[in-house]
């Protein structure tokens, strides 16, 4: 069966500190990858996304980047963090596939702080 | 803009009642998915439904979809104290090919609460 996992779990950090986020996906390959944000009470926010390695689509101007270097890795990134990067980061993973395959499934999440 | 937009922002009901969440959208869709997010944890996947299909069932949950209307609604039957938590729904817009590389657009959510 396939699994995600995102680390840390927490993470408080101090503004213009770099953020380093990690998620992997076990169990399948070749997985489309995505990463959200989630403010305080909000929904939840596409920031990149992925469908192959070295493949990144930024969906909103931002202070975060990302990366896949490997098939089942994907990183969110920052060189220096803003007050406003704060929020819940959920990473999320879709088989590849035909038309059919459109069911996202959900890491646990990282809450980071910047203070 | 947010594309989905639920309503209402919060629902508070007893145990055994039914809880209806609706969902309005802007745009034309390729699917549209329910999750569920238990505090300060990931979403959970509960029904999809896609753009030529009217209502789908899935155990307790039933969802319909009006793309004239734009609008979509997940009806929770016989509900639990374990059904507490924040619904989503969740556009998933067509590519230029009519196909989808999943970015979900999600809306702000409905926060149930079902009291025993």
């Amino acid at each position: 069966s396939q699994t995600i996992h995102q680390w840390p779990a927490t993470l408080v950090q101090p503004v213009g500190s770099p953020l380093s986020l990690e998620c992997t996906v076990e169990g399948t390959s070749n997985p489309n990858l995505y990463w959200y944000r989630q403010a305080a009470g909000r929904g939840l926010q596409l920031l990149f996304y992925s469908v192959g390695i070295g493949q990144i689509s930024s969906e909103v101007p931002q202070n975060l980047s990302a990366s896949r270097p490997q098939d089942r890795q994907f990183i969110l990134s920052s060189k220096k963090l803003l007050l406003s990067d704060s929020g819940f980061y959920l990473c999320a993973w879709r088989p590849r596939g035909g038309p059919g395959v459109v069911t996202q499934y959900f890491g646990p999440g990282t809450r980071l702080t910047v203070l | 803009s947010q594309q989905g937009e639920e309503d209402p922002q919060a629902l508070s009901i007893q145990e055994g009642e039914n809880a209806t969440m609706n969902c309005s959208y802007k745009t034309s869709i390729n699917n549209l998915q329910w999750y569920r997010q238990n505090s300060g944890r990931g979403l959970v996947h509960l029904i999809l439904i896609r753009s030529n299909e009217r209502e789908k069932h899935s155990g307790r949950l039933r969802v319909t979809l009006d793309t004239s209307k734009k609008s979509s609604s997940l009806l929770i039957t016989a509900s639990r104290a374990a059904d507490t938590a924040s619904y989503f729904c969740a556009t998933d817009l067509p590519n230029a090919g009519g196909t989808s590389y999943g970015k979900l657009t999600f809306g702000q959510g409905t926060i149930l609460t079902v009291h025993p």
